[in-house]
């Protein structure tokens, strides 16, 4: 049984377009979480929810808007795409504060 | 504030000989300190965390890792390296204040047959 999951694997897309990543977790955590992965591999949190509530929000752009339709599910979804978008971004959850975080297989992102 | 510095994007060693992997960190409150591991194309594995408990931290796959609080430093150590354990390590720091995990630049294993 998959405990975090991310779609699609990969995406590859153009400039401008919008855009969807899907994460699900069945782990029964009450913490989400977004992180990006640069080409550099640095990984960077950009969004973190707990019980559908936002709770970090990194300072980055208003064109990535996160949406929990339940404590389950942490969706990105990223408006007129940049060059600078492209990275693989890992979902992860975790129960609230500082407990062990597990990933899910991450999303390359592709702009074009 | 936290943050996490990794000495050495890459490291390599030859197959049976010690891995050592550094990290040091810098947090005002006090830390919880993880070790994951990134293989290729994949997402991340907690290899061991430390949580204020024991200061010797022993992992899976024969890792273990020590924190020592008057050098901020919790390097991870293998005594035996595998070919398998050629991959992407990661250190972080993370407090109780809201979980977000602050990740070290990553380092570069490698294993040499």
């Amino acid at each position: 049984d998959t405990a975090v999951s991310q779609t699609p694997k990969y995406l590859v897309t153009q400039m401008g377009n919008d855009k969807s990543i899907k994460c699900e977790q069945n782990l029964g955590h009450d913490t989400m979480y977004w992180y990006k992965q640069d080409s550099k591999k640095f990984l960077k949190i950009m969004f973190s929810y707990n019980n559908k509530e936002l709770i970090i929000n990194e300072t980055v752009p208003n064109r990535f808007s996160p949406k929990s339709p339940d404590k389950a599910h942490l969706n990105l979804h990223i408006n007129s795409l940049e060059l600078g978008d492209s990275a693989v971004y890992f979902c992860a959850s975790s129960q609230p504060g500082a407990d062990t975080q597990y990933f899910g297989p991450g999303t390359r992102l592709t702009v074009l | 504030a936290q943050s996490v510095t990794q000495l050495g994007s890459h490291v390599s060693v030859s197959e049976g000989a010690l891995v050592l992997l550094r990290c040091n960190y810098s947090s005002s409150v006090p830390p919880y300190l993880f070790w994951y591991v990134q293989y290729p194309n994949q997402g991340l594995q907690l290899l061991l965390k430390y949580t204020s408990a024991a200061t010797l931290v022993k992992g899976i796959n024969g890792f273990e890792a020590e924190f020592k609080k008057s050098e901020t430093s919790f390097h991870l150590t293998k005594p035996s390296a595998h070919m398998s354990d050629a991959a992407e390590y990661f250190c972080a720091v993370s407090s109780n204040q809201g979980g977000k995990l602050i990740f070290g630049q990553g380092t570069e294993l490698s294993v040499k047959p």
